[in-house]
């Protein structure tokens, strides 16, 4: 069967609470960058995504921050719900490489 | 909607015995890609195609193969599989690039190798 896997780290919040997931991104050159949700037993889906040309981007209850001298991004998810539990990747890519995902952290949405 | 469509979602497969899996889009992007996902771990980049040229990763075993036979249709082959290659096949497509483009996922095909 399959390998035994990794702990995620886990990020357990209350419902209505905002939750801040952080990634720590590898390549100083990566331009481009991509959150995705995981929720269990389905593929990625599309969240936000910034270019390296701008250092945060607001979409419908969800902020990414992107901080290059630190090689740091976050996502911020407002007013969290029980349907945000999930796991959560970002993903990186420099020029026309492929997209490089980071290990993941699992959300927890408690009522 | 214009999606990312895997077939079937559940595949059991016996040690040793082909496997195909399917993946088709209906959004006519030019790049298709084949991950593989094991539990509580990051997708794995296994191969894509830009167009028709055909991108294998290094490190991706000579076990898994692929096809694409039009912009809409691509195959995963696995010749023989083993107890390690049980995980979840993801399919995923880009309009463009790779890179600088949102990848878009189908929903994956868990393969279970008895």
């Amino acid at each position: 069967g399959e390998s035994v896997g990794l702990h995620l780290p886990t990020l357990s919040v209350q419902e209505g609470d905002n939750s801040i997931i952080n990634c720590a991104y590898s390549n100083s050159a990566s331009d481009y960058f991509i959150w995705y949700k995981q929720e269990s037993g389905k593929g990625p889906q599309f969240i936000i995504d910034i270019r390296s040309n701008m250092d945060k981007r607001q979409g419908q209850r969800v902020t990414v921050l992107l901080n290059k001298t630190v090689k740091h991004l976050s996502l911020q998810i407002a007013a969290t719900q029980p349907g945000d539990s999930a796991v959560y990747f970002c993903a990186e890519n420099m020029g026309y490489s492929t997209l490089t995902f980071g290990k993941g952290t699992m959300l927890l949405v408690s009522p | 909607d214009a999606m990312v469509i895997q077939n079937p979602r559940y595949q059991v497969t016996q040690f040793g015995k082909p496997v195909t899996l399917s993946c088709s889009q209906t959004l006519n992007h030019n790049v298709m890609y084949w991950y593989q996902q094991k539990s509580s771990q990051a997708p794995k980049l296994l191969f894509h195609y830009y167009d028709k040229d055909f991108n294998n990763e290094a490190d991706t075993p000579d076990n898994f193969q692929s096809r694409r036979p039009n912009t809409s249709f691509c195959f995963l082959d696995i010749r023989s599989p083993g107890l390690g290659d049980a995980a979840m096949y993801l399919c995923a497509t880009s309009r463009d690039g790779p890179g600088r483009e949102t990848q878009y996922f189908g929903p994956g095909t868990r393969l279970l190798v008895l």
